[in-house]
């Protein structure tokens, strides 16, 4: 099935630990995003890659970290700098700029 | 200025109703486009419909329409016969510029509730 993958879709971190969200597609979209939204938000933008080996910063980049090793994948870590990281993220993929961006199903992120 | 407005928090509507959510946006580009999402209980965000600022025809998919407005800067939804189903959070979104990234800016979203 063609489709965006996200796990896991529950995630618990202890206090200074980093933890890291994974985002798979096999839709061949050449880019790919990574957002945040906390209750009663929109959504945010974390970080972004439009192509292999490149990502650039979004709106709240600070206390994340990504990278893109393969077209189809788009891991997020969420380090110890992040100190407020409960929230849900959203993985979203499209073709091309400009294009219309699918989401996968989300990761709801929780410190203990 | 905030790029996307949606000042409605909630809504109800009655059961096979249409409804309109509301949605204005901010932006001095001439090439833009705009989205409707739905997000369910579950989270995921689903797309709806699409509109292109360049576009004469107001978008349609199926009961969704985009009511588009292009000098008062508004692009509602409208849903039409309303179902039990579409109760869930509704965002409006808009796309800036052209070539090399595009921006997207989400709104802070509309809880639609249907009636039986």
């Amino acid at each position: 099935d063609g489709g965006i993958t996200q796990s896991p879709k529950y995630l618990f971190r202890k206090e200074g630990q980093n933890v890291t969200l994974s985002c798979e597609q096999n839709l061949n979209h050449d880019a790919m995003y990574w957002y945040r939204q906390d209750p009663g938000q929109g959504l945010r933008l974390i970080y972004y890659s439009q192509i292999v080996n490149d990502f650039q910063k979004g709106d709240i980049a600070e206390g994340y970290s990504v990278s893109r090793e393969k077209k189809e994948s788009f891991p997020l870590t969420v380090t110890s700098a992040q100190k407020n990281p409960t929230a849900f993220y959203l993985c979203a993929t499209n073709m091309d700029v400009g294009e219309t961006q699918y989401f996968g199903p989300g990761t709801r992120l929780l410190v203990l | 200025a905030q790029k996307i407005t949606q000042t409605q928090p909630g809504m109800f509507v009655q059961e096979k109703e249409a409804v309109t959510l509301d949605c204005t946006y901010d932006t001095s580009d001439q090439s833009y486009g705009l989205f409707w999402y739905k997000q369910p209980s579950s989270g995921e965000m689903i797309f709806l419909i699409y509109q292109g600022s360049y576009d004469e025809q107001n978008a349609t998919e199926g009961r969704y329409s985009l009511n588009f407005q292009k000098a008062r800067k508004s692009a509602n939804l409208v849903i039409s016969a309303s179902q039990l189903g579409d109760s869930a959070m509704y965002f409006c979104a808009m796309r800036e510029g052209s070539g090399g990234y595009q921006k997207v800016t989400f709104g802070t979203g509309t809880k639609l509730q249907v009636i039986p």
